[in-house]
């Protein structure tokens, strides 16, 4: 079946840092790939859409300059967490999938930000 | 705001129950449903997923109802097994994207 890698599961970054989190599609073809973010115990945010070879579209409320969104190849995407402070900690998990088949996601990657 | 509403919350039952739980939504746009388990520290598992003009779809031991009139949905899981214990979101796809349900942690007890 498809599968999505995420990497690195984990990090750990001191405040005013970047980090940049990868998702590849292994064994298919992702024109668009999406990135959440989830807080303990709670639902999955979408926080914004990539598309290969064009601008990410983000969600109402997220700030483009912060969370930096690169997708330059049909299998994989880039979020990058631009001068990190501590609120920013959270679990970020990406997705992938077509128009005629589910979505998938990557096992996530927990931030912390001290 | 929340597109598709979950309930309950959280479900304890015992080995070889069934739990069920139940979502809503208004948004007539949606076009799939899916239906993820989460364990703590991963990503979403696709569990399965049913499209509107169907009323019931099986896999395994997960069952999903789909009531499109009443844009209702659930999930079934029979002779639920202490390794079902996870935290299960409904979702709704409409172009391209998922909005999520919040969450229901089930709990099944040996």
């Amino acid at each position: 079946g498809a599968v999505v890698s995420q990497h690195p599961s984990w990090v750990i970054c001191k405040s005013g840092t970047s980090v940049k989190i990868e998702c590849r599609s292994l064994d298919f073809q992702a024109t668009t790939m999406f990135w959440y973010r989830q807080f303990p115990k709670q639902s999955l945010m979408l926080m914004a859409t990539s598309n290969e070879g064009s601008k990410a579209t983000y969600e109402q409320g997220v700030e483009k300059d912060k969370f930096l969104i690169n997708h330059a190849s049909l299998t994989l995407s880039t979020l990058t967490v631009t001068s990190a402070h501590p609120e920013d900690s959270s679990f970020y998990i990406c997705s992938a999938g077509g128009l005629n088949s589910p979505l998938h996601f990557g096992n996530g990657t927990r931030l912390t930000v001290t | 705001q929340q597109q598709v509403k979950q309930s309950p919350q959280s479900l304890i039952v015992q080995k070889g129950g069934i739990p069920i739980i139940n979502c809503a939504y208004e948004n007539t746009a949606f076009d799939y449903f899916p239906w993820y388990q989460q364990f703590p520290g991963k990503g979403p598992a696709l569990l399965i997923a049913i499209r509107p003009d169907v009323s019931e779809k099986k896999e395994g031991r997960f069952t999903i109802s789909f009531n499109k009139s009443a844009k209702q949905f659930s999930l079934h899981i029979m002779d639920s097994q202490p390794g079902d214990s996870a935290t299960y979101f409904c979702a709704a796809r409409n172009d391209y994207k998922l909005s999520f349900g919040a969450g229901t942690t089930v709990t099944v007890r040996a």
